[in-house]
């Protein structure tokens, strides 16, 4: 099955900085999706992106499918967004394989 | 749309016991996946649905779990006997079709001692 790494595994960031995710992908995706996992164990969809960019509010995301990789971008960033950041994709066999995720951690 | 529903969110059980773990998809949608969540091996699929019918299910630790689809708006998975490595957080998740943007339910934190 496909393959999904991302980096870096931690992140520490001061509050007000910006950050970039990386997501890689070893295969062709039908779909490619981020995730926000809260300090309460909740997965928050961020973006479906499969491929192309799309932005919400502080966040963007950038997936581009020939090269198999996508980026997370946040800016501005707040203490809210402290969390784990999971990439997650599928191809044909339509089950999300999830990446081991970016823990991030905004001090203020 | 109330999202994906799970329940218990919190269950603790004996080691030994049965522990059947609830799932209500979104309305509309036709696949449905249970994830388990450890420290040690991350968010990995255990089996997953479409039109109520196992597709996949080489994700299912071993014969003591199981899972079943009775209809388009209910799944269970069961763990009988459960033991303590069974600990984790159990996610169930749904779709439209499978490869389009998936919806997680709350979780359901498993303890067994």
């Amino acid at each position: 099955g496909i393959q999904v790494e991302q980096s870096p595994p931690d992140l520490i960031l001061q509050e007000g900085a910006n950050s970039t995710l990386r997501c890689n992908f070893s295969d062709s995706v039908n779909n490619l999706q981020w995730f926000h996992q809260n300090p309460w164990g909740q997965l928050i969809n961020l973006f479906y992106i499969p491929s192309g960019t799309k932005q919400n509010g502080r966040l963007s995301a950038t997936t581009v499918a020939t090269e198999r990789y996508s980026l997370l971008y946040i800016s501005s960033s707040q203490t809210t967004d402290s969390g784990v950041y999971f990439c997650a994709a599928n191809n044909a066999g339509n089950m999300l394989t999830f990446g081991g995720g970016t823990r991030l951690m905004v001090k203020p | 749309d109330a999202g994906v529903i799970q329940s218990p969110r919190h269950e603790v059980t004996e080691m030994g016991q049965e522990v059947t773990l609830r799932c209500k998809p979104i309305s509309g949608h036709n696949s449905l996946f249970w994830y388990r969540q450890t420290m040690m091996r991350g968010l990995e699929l255990l089996i997953y649905f479409n039109n109520n019918v196992p597709i996949d299910d080489s994700g299912m630790p071993e014969d003591r779990f199981s899972a079943k689809m009775p209809n388009a708006s209910f799944s269970t998975l069961k763990i009988q006997p459960s033991e303590p490595r069974d600990s984790a957080v159990y996610f169930c998740a749904s779709s439209f079709q499978g490869a389009t943007e998936a919806f997680f339910g709350q979780g359901t934190r498993l303890t067994v001692v």
